[in-house]
């Protein structure tokens, strides 16, 4: 069964500290692994897209990991801002058919002052 | 600001109501989708829309009716709901292009409550 587990399910921090999120997938043949970002009231939006040939991606203070052999991804956020404070969503897209994609629950992020 | 729009944001409504959720999206995306969102639970596929045409409905209740008019609008029908069904619901666009590289481009939502 396609799944993927994302830890911690929340964590707090305080502004200017650096922290790291975590997702384990199961999900087979794998195409691609996105993070989301989602503002509290707002829809998710995307954040970098770590395809099966990439182990390090930046986007800004974000970078993204992805070991493929593991089945495992990190999104690393450096010096947080206030408004980094929001749920982080991992999402794994199959590689068959249907082009599946299978969410993560998320990773509820709050940085304080 | 988002180029998918969803409206109402906000709804509430008795078990015995019929209202609908429309989404508009001015990206130019060839598929259209609706997730439901329900508190510390993965988003959930309802259904798919790829040029106009259903591609998937995620065994969803028929007290749910998706409408797809053109490639731009979307709605969500809603008949008889139950407490159960109060969530955020989410419309999403995408361009697919069958390599399945192309993000989610999500709307702000309609946050649903039912009585």
């Amino acid at each position: 069964k396609n799944q993927v587990e994302q830890s911690p399910q929340s964590l707090i921090i305080l502004e200017g500290k650096n922290c790291t999120l975590q997702c384990n997938y199961t999900v087979s043949p794998f195409s691609n692994l996105r993070w989301y970002k989602q503002d509290t009231g707002r829809g998710p939006v995307s954040l970098t897209i770590m395809t099966f040939s990439e182990n390090t991606k930046s986007n800004g203070r974000y970078t993204a990991t992805l070991d493929a052999d593991t089945k495992q991804s990190s999104l690393h956020i450096t010096a947080s801002q206030l408004s980094d404070s929001a749920s982080y969503i991992c999402v794994v897209r199959n590689n068959n058919a249907g082009n599946m994609l299978t969410f993560g629950g998320g990773t509820r992020l709050m940085v304080k002052p | 600001e988002t180029g998918v729009t969803q409206t109402p944001r906000h709804l509430v409504m008795g078990m015995t109501n019929k209202k609908s959720l429309k989404c508009e999206q001015h990206l130019g995306h060839n598929a259209m989708y609706w997730y439901k969102q329900s508190a510390k639970k993965p988003l959930e596929l309802m259904f798919v829309y790829n040029f106009k045409e259903q591609t998937e409905n995620n065994s969803v209740p028929s007290r749910f009716s998706p409408e797809c008019p053109n490639s731009s609008h979307l709605f969500l029908h809603l008949h008889t709901l139950q407490p159960e069904d109060s969530a955020l619901y989410l419309c999403a666009s995408s361009q697919e292009t069958g390599i399945g590289n192309s993000p989610l481009h999500f709307g702000n939502g309609t946050r649903l409550t039912v009585t």
